[in-house]
Order: C-alpha cells, then structure tokens, then sequence
C-alpha cells in the first residue's frame, strides 16, 4: 500500500488565494519531499524536510512536519495560475526503502 | 550541467514485443531510479541502483521487467513480451546520495498497442 497518502486528490482555488494538501504516512520517516509535476511528465523537487524538523519555508511554499500524527501539509500562499500541478508527497524511511510516493493531488489554479 | 535524460520520449509497441528504454542520470548521481505511473495514477517503484551494491530489484511487477546499469551510470529498462498493462509513462530519477532530493528526467511514456 502507498505509503504517502495525500488529501485531498483534487483542490480547486481562485489565483491569489492560499492552497493547503496534506500528507499521511504509515512508518518511520528519514524525511519526507514534496513533489510537483505538469502534464504527467517528469517531477521536479520542490523541499525536503527531515524528521527532526518541523517546519520549512522556500519562497511561497510551507511545509509543516508533525511525526507524532505522521502526517505534513504543503502552503502555497498567494497562489497563481501556474501552480497548476499535481503535487505529491514522498517519504523516505530510516531503512533500506526506496522513496515512496502518495498518488497526489491535483491542484487547478483559476486565473 | 544537464538535467536526467530518458530515451526514446515515446514509444509505440505491438503487444509481445520486447522494449529497451534508456536513463542517463546526472553526472556524479551515485542513485537511479526507476519508476512507472499509469494514467492519473502515482509513482510505483520498480528498482533502485546505489553505487555498486546489488540494485534493490522490490518493485518489479514481473520477471518480464529488467534493468541494468553500466559502469554506474547509464541504465537501461528492458520490458520483454509486451503487454497492454504496461503501457505507461515511465519515469526515470536520479539523487547524489540515498535520502538526498531526485531528480527527474521527463519520462517515456510507453504505448502497448
């Protein structure tokens, strides 16, 4: 089974208004990566954060890290038309596990 | 430097063929990976290279799939005896060290007609 799960699969906002998605995990966690990708193509990392952090800022982007609930959410403040993406979450556990993807959300932005 | 690289973008195949899809990962990237995301779908694994240790094989589907890396750094994804079910886009990644960020290359998307 997956192990990031994000919530929810689909969220569409107007541009200028904030976009949250939440991650749920099952194991232990090394850290855990956020994830953007256009058109079903290639991915592009978008932060890490590691297990000891909680919090972690790259310009309009927030990430949060709560591992007693095994859970993190992604801010995208001031959203824009081209934030339209779907953005997954990636954990990577403290063992020999590759990094493992949840299926998503897909974020539309509406100019 | 250049980013990943995957080739060919697209590929088209009868079903039962056999297809070799390539990976050239990020000069000095130690880790590669491959992944495989149907329609809508997640990311699924199907094998990881670390160095010069033996690959992590976990997340192939079937003894039809394969993959090998040469010299530590070019990869090659063979699917023999093509089905429909593996039509797909597949995805090829590569990072400086295990828990470090990937780095994606634009992926093939694969068509089993």
């Amino acid at each position: 089974s997956q192990q990031g799960e994000e919530d929810p699969q689909a969220l569409s906002i107007q541009e200028g208004e904030n976009a949250t998605m939440n991650c749920s995990y099952k194991t232990s966690i090394n850290n855990l990566q956020w994830y953007r990708q256009n058109s079903g193509r290639g991915l592009v990392h978008l932060i890490l954060i590691r297990s000891n952090e909680r919090e972690k800022h790259s310009g309009r982007l927030r990430v949060t890290l709560d591992t007693s609930k095994k859970s993190s959410s992604l801010l995208i403040t001031a959203s824009r038309a081209a934030d339209t993406a779907s953005y997954f979450c990636a954990t990577l556990s403290s063992g020999n596990t590759p990094l493992v993807f949840g299926k998503g959300t897909r974020l539309s932005v509406i100019a | 430097g250049a980013g990943v690289s995957q080739s060919p973008s697209n590929k088209v195949t009868e079903k039962g063929k056999d297809v070799e899809l390539r990976c050239d990962p990020i000069s000095g990237h130690t880790a590669l990976y491959w992944y495989r995301q149907s329609l809508g779908q997640g990311l699924e694994f199907l094998i990881y290279f670390q160095g010069n240790s033996a690959p992590d094989k976990s997340g192939l589907p079937s003894d039809r799939f394969s993959a090998e890396r040469t010299g530590g750094s070019v990869s090659t994804l063979t699917i023999q005896r093509t089905q429909q079910e593996d039509s797909a886009v597949y995805l090829c990644a590569s990072s400086s060290k295990k828990f470090a960020e990937q780095y994606f290359g634009p992926g093939t998307r694969l068509t089993v007609t």
